[in-house]
């Protein structure tokens, strides 16, 4: 979905950096969420944000930390990484004018790599 | 608690003929449920949704799914394959008494048409 811009598409970075990947939308939605992929174990929740001042842990939010910056934007950090968390990232809104139903709306994802 | 689990991590089925992915949720109340497509190189796609009402869901592409709330099913149907809907297949479930949370995806199912 173009509207929901993931940055950067690829990112390699070794044991120990801090990083952070980004997310931005021009839907208007008001909810924004974190997903990482790995094979075989489908799409874990990490954060989710349903408004600006609004942030919640979701599955396996260890090892990580969010900023809602303005509704548009909402990112991710690895304060330390490690290589376990080498995965495909996403991020997602939906709209909660649509209600608690509303479908999620995803970017292209964040391909990062710990070496 | 709520979870979603596709059984198979693989269908194969020839172009022109039926195909079904399969679903089970469990939710302790009512089932919001979602499937979503991912062609590679790309984020999730919504496909359909069941929020209530009659148990045959029409969406996408010509997808469709049905609802069974006996055996807690959501399963994927399409009457006649294409070898375009070759690609990984997300159930995703939200406990509509839990408003508050985000939605449950399960691992994914791989979806190839041969020509």
């Amino acid at each position: 979905d173009a509207d929901v811009t993931q940055t950067p598409r690829n990112r390699i970075t070794k044991t120990g950096k801090r990083i952070m990947l980004e997310c931005s939308q021009t839907k208007g939605h008001d909810r924004m969420y974190w997903y990482r992929q790995d094979p075989g174990l489908g799409l874990r929740l990490i954060y989710y944000s349903f408004d600006v001042k609004d942030i919640n842990k979701g599955e396996i939010s260890d090892g990580y930390s969010v900023s809602r910056q303005a509704q548009a934007k909402f990112s991710l950090s690895l304060e330390s990484a490690i290589p376990n968390q080498t995965a495909l990232y996403f991020c997602a809104t939906s709209d909660s004018s649509e209600g608690h139903n509303s479908p999620l709306h995803f970017g292209n994802g964040t391909r990062l790599t710990v070496t | 608690a709520q979870s979603v689990a596709q059984p198979e991590d693989q269908v194969n089925v020839a172009e022109g003929n039926p195909l079904t992915v399969k679903c089970t949720y469990s939710v302790s109340g009512n089932p919001y449920l979602f499937w979503y497509v991912q062609y590679p190189n790309r984020g999730l796609q919504f496909l359909l949704k069941y929020i209530t009402g009659d148990n045959l869901v029409k969406g996408s592409y010509g997808f469709e799914a049905e609802f069974n709330k006996s055996q807690t099913s959501f399963h994927l149907k399409k009457p006649s394959a294409l070898v375009s809907d070759s690609a990984l297949y997300f159930c995703a479930v939200r406990d509509a008494r839990q408003a508050g949370t985000a939605l449950i995806f399960g691992k994914g199912t791989t979806l190839s048409v041969s020509s």
